[in-house]
């Protein structure tokens, strides 16, 4: 069956440049998340999508900005990046309110 | 403040002995969901368990609710060595979120 594709898997990026995350959630699911975790930490939602609008914000830093295109996919662009940005970055979907399917992630690394 | 905490944060178990994993949460909710985390992999989702249910069996996992408490526990039976990971709960925040809890970490010797 159909995964959310994520890419890409590692990103490595310098202090104050931008960084652009994609991803291809499961045909036919109506939502889109994504989550940052850190080092050892849980993850920490940031903004989701349901149907190409903006549905719920969460701790998003103004530096980092998101959208949902026409064919459902997601980009989630930062901005001005900072160490403390280095973490995995998960985009997730789901059909309705349901359980969440997760792609296998996009590690930052900001040095 | 994390909407779930969980306890312990660190398990370690031999194979064929149970686990148990707590979970609590601060407002009302819906559901709450339990999830799994291999190290720096995506998350997994294992069980939701709606508001309305005490219980619900999957395998060999069992998920208690009580919403009078506020908390959740996840039990896993017979453990394997392949059951090590992260597990977290989470719960529904907002129209489309999920809060995580803190995590606990399961290590299963062989």
């Amino acid at each position: 069956a159909a995964g959310v594709i994520q890419s890409p898997r590692h990103l490595i990026k310098e202090k104050r440049e931008t960084a652009t995350l994609k991803c291809y959630p499961i045909p036919r699911h109506d939502t889109v998340y994504w989550y940052q975790q850190g080092p050892g930490q849980d993850p920490q939602f940031l903004i989701s999508f349901y149907e190409k609008m903006q549905s719920d914000k969460g701790s998003i830093p103004d530096r980092f900005s998101a959208q949902q295109f026409s064919d459902y996919h997601s980009e989630l662009n930062m901005s001005s990046l900072e160490l403390g940005d280095s973490a995995l970055y998960f985009c997730a979907s789901s059909r309705q309110i349901n359980e969440q399917f997760f792609g296998p992630g996009t590690r930052l690394t900001v040095l | 403040s994390q909407q779930g905490e969980e306890d312990p944060q660190a398990l370690s178990i031999q194979e064929g002995e149970n686990a148990t994993m707590n979970c609590s949460y601060k407002t009302s909710i819906n559901n709450l969901q339990w999830y799994r985390q291999n190290s720096g992999r995506g998350l997994v989702h294992l069980i939701l368990i709606r508001s309305n249910e005490r219980e619900k069996h999957s395998g060999r996992l069992r998920v208690t609710l009580d919403t009078s408490k506020k908390s959740s526990s996840l039990l896993i039976t017979a453990s394997r060595a392949a059951d090590t990971a992260s597990y977290f709960c989470a719960t529904p925040t907002g129209r489309r979120a999920l809060t995580f809890g803190s995590g606990t970490r399961l290590q299963v010797q062989p």
